[in-house]
């Protein structure tokens, strides 16, 4: 089964500033999807980006992006220009040719004023 | 508004009791999911259903039992609840099973068993 790891479960940022959360991933496949979930305090799942394995450009929407490393199984996400509404538990994960996703455990962001 | 619903929102529940978790889309999706929420383990799969009338199991299936007899429903029952089944639970839905489709994910039910 395919693993899904993010290695710092919590992070902080000053609002205005840069933040980047880790993800890196375990996998045998070669076309397979990979998105960053964002979850408030209200429990609703956001999806934030996704990215396509096959694409080697880097997925962009607004103030996040991602650095995705195909070879080495890195998918990190950029998210500029912090703002206090980006806190949250952020989720990296993969999502198999069958179409089951696989989560990590979170990083926790909190955005400081 | 379209989306996903599930009900109750949160549920205390004596250990040994049935209970069924409820999920409705009218999206008209054809694939489901429902996962577990635990504190730092992030969510995991339940159990699937690609199209209506199919299950899968997921990765922690025992102890859950789902059916998915129409396109929009697709219920979560706990045969007999213990005290390890405490976690939120969500519900999920894509268009297609295909890796591209995005999860939907529905508010979420928080279960307590004691």
């Amino acid at each position: 089964a395919q693993t899904v790891t993010q290695s710092q479960p919590e992070m902080s940022v000053q609002e205005a500033e840069t933040v980047t959360l880790s993800c890196t991933y375990d996998t045998s496949e070669s076309d397979y999807y990979l998105f960053w979930y964002k979850q408030p305090p209200s429990r609703q799942m956001i999806l934030v980006i996704r990215q396509e394995a096959y694409k080697q450009q880097n997925a962009t929407e607004n103030r996040f992006s991602v650095n995705f490393q195909k070879a080495a199984k890195s998918f990190s996400l950029k998210i500029s220009d912090s703002q206090l509404g980006d806190a949250a538990m952020y989720f990296c994960a993969y999502r198999s040719r069958l179409g089951r996703l696989y989560f990590g455990r979170g990083t926790q962001l909190t955005v400081w004023p | 508004i379209a989306g996903i619903t599930q009900a109750p929102t949160s549920q205390i529940l004596a250990a040994g009791r049935r209970m069924t978790l409820r999920c409705t889309q009218d999206m008209r999706h054809n694939a489901m999911y429902w996962y577990r929420q635990d504190l730092g383990l992030g969510l995991r799969l339940i159990h699937y259903s690609n199209t209506a009338g199919t299950t899968g199991k997921g990765e922690v299936p025992d102890g859950y039992s789902v059916s998915r007899a129409n396109t929009d429903d697709f219920p979560l029952t706990l045969a007999s609840a213990v005290p390890s089944q405490t976690s939120v639970y969500f519900c999920a839905s894509s268009e297609k099973p295909s890796s591209y489709n995005e999860q939907f994910f529905g508010p979420g039910t928080r279960l307590t068993v004691l």
